[in-house]
């Protein structure tokens, strides 16, 4: 059965600061789907980035980095330079290609606060 | 505009009641599915379709039903109302249920009193 793991619950920073939010999957498919989104306190999600699983290159968009590592079975996120409108509830998700069980599975969260 | 539209935002409900949350999506997305958001659980998987017609359980399905009788529309219905159901509801449609692109309402806050 596939699983999301994010083992940090929360993090607090200070404004600039680098933050890094871990990711741990596990899924036995081959060919599967990761994801992350963003909750800020308004509560609506908000998709940041997908990845396949023959994609292991790192993205980068502005401030933002992802490092897919499928060795350690890892999808880390990278926040360079933090600011206070980052603080959010951060969800990385997985999607396997089991045909027509194939569904969206989460993990807890992580609860990025950035202090001023 | 495009998008998943949940209704109500908010509700409250005795212990018992039956009540229905609405998602319509006009995005003509095969896959819907609805999950419900608790503190530190992340999101779980309640019910989803991959069509019309077409249901299946997910994660935490019970005291839940759900029907598909249009590609639009994915009614989540509570048959008796109990506090653990107290949560924050999301329904989330996509074209492509693997690759994602999954399109999330804003999300219903369901209080059971």
């Amino acid at each position: 059965a596939q699983k999301v793991t994010q083992a940090q619950t929360e993090i607090s920073v200070v404004e600039k600061e680098d933050v890094t939010l871990d990711c741990v999957y596990e899924t036995r498919d081959t060919t599967y789907y990761l994801f992350w989104y963003k909750q800020p306190p308004s509560g609506e999600l908000v998709f940041l980035i997908r990845r396949n699983s023959f994609d292991e290159q790192n993205e980068i968009s502005g401030r933002y980095s992802w490092n897919f590592q499928k060795s350690t079975s890892s999808f880390n996120f990278t926040i360079t330079a933090s600011q206070v409108v980052d603080s959010a509830v951060y969800f990385c998700a997985l999607s396997e290609y089991t045909g027509a069980n194939s569904k969206l599975t989460f993990g807890k969260g992580i609860t990025l606060s950035v202090r001023p | 505009n495009a998008g998943v539209t949940q209704t109500p935002k908010f509700q409250v409900l005795k212990t018992g009641q039956s009540m229905t949350l609405q998602c319509a999506q006009d995005m003509n997305h095969e896959y819907m599915s609805w999950y419900r958001q608790d503190p530190g659980m992340g999101l779980r998987l309640i019910h989803y379709s991959v069509g019309a017609g077409i249901t299946d359980q997910g994660e935490v399905p019970n005291g839940y039903n759900v029907s598909r009788s249009t590609t639009e529309d994915f009614p989540l219905r509570l048959l008796s109302a109990a506090p653990s159901q107290t949560s924050v509801y999301f329904c989330a449609s996509s074209a492509n249920r693997v690759m994602g692109g999954y399109t999330f309402g804003s999300g219903t806050r369901l209080t059971v009193v």
